[in-house]
């Protein structure tokens, strides 16, 4: 079965910093892989996703990821960083054609002022 | 209402209680979803419904029952819950049921403690 590493638990920049989360997939074929933001008291909010074709993706709130298959990674970043981004950031991997979805265990964003 | 709403919102219980977790989307969707969300754990994927068919169940104890009574509805039902039941329960849904996992929307959750 496929799985997911976020090696970060906990992440803090400055206000206007760029940000980088890493991601690194095991899954023998190309998979079906996300991101995704979550606020404190809320549900999951989809960032962005790499199904197939280019590899650098863009999302919501100008955030991107780069879907690297040699390092089996899906890194994502943002070049000025928001007060507004704190929050945890969960890397998600899927498999096509099958009923199973793998979340990381999560990355918790900080924002110094 | 739009999105996907969860209530209660937060649900303490004791092990010998009978009770149920409700989930809606207002979006139209085919395919519904509960997750298990524990603090320092990955989200864990209890149930998966498609079309109100049940095609995952992700070896989830008996004391939780999943119930769909139509694509816009999904229930959790709890009984004789464990204190490591406790957790955030998020629900989820996504519209294309041939493609399971594109693009899910998920709702607040519902805080759960058993005491």
């Amino acid at each position: 079965a496929q799985s997911v590493t976020q090696p970060d638990i906990h992440i803090t920049v400055s206000e206007g910093a760029s940000l980088e989360l890493r991601c690194n997939y095991s899954y023998g074929a190309t998979p079906y892989l996300f991101w995704y933001v979550q606020s404190p008291g809320q549900g999951l909010q989809l960032l962005l996703k790499y199904f197939s074709g280019d590899t650098l993706v863009q999302g919501i709130k100008g955030f991107e990821a780069e879907f690297k298959r040699s390092q089996s990674s899906f890194n994502l970043r943002k070049p000025s960083v928001h007060w507004s981004d704190a929050a945890e950031y969960f890397c998600a991997v899927g498999r096509p054609n099958n009923n199973d979805m793998r979340f990381g265990a999560g990355t918790r964003l900080t924002v110094k002022p | 209402e739009t999105g996907v709403t969860q209530t209660p919102r937060h649900l303490v219980m004791g092990m010998t209680n009978k009770k149920s977790l409700k989930c809606e989307q207002h979006l139209g969707h085919n395919a519904m979803y509960w997750y298990k969300q524990s603090a320092k754990k990955p989200l864990e994927l209890m149930f998966v419904y498609s079309l109100e068919e049940r095609v995952e169940n992700n070896s989830v104890p008996s004391r939780f029952s999943p119930e769909c009574p139509n694509s816009s509805h999904l229930f959790l039902h709890l009984h004789t819950l464990q204190p490591e039941d406790s957790a955030l329960y998020l629900c989820a849904s996504s519209q294309d049921p041939s493609r399971l996992y594109y693009e899910q929307y998920f709702g607040p959750g519902t805080r759960l403690t058993v005491t």
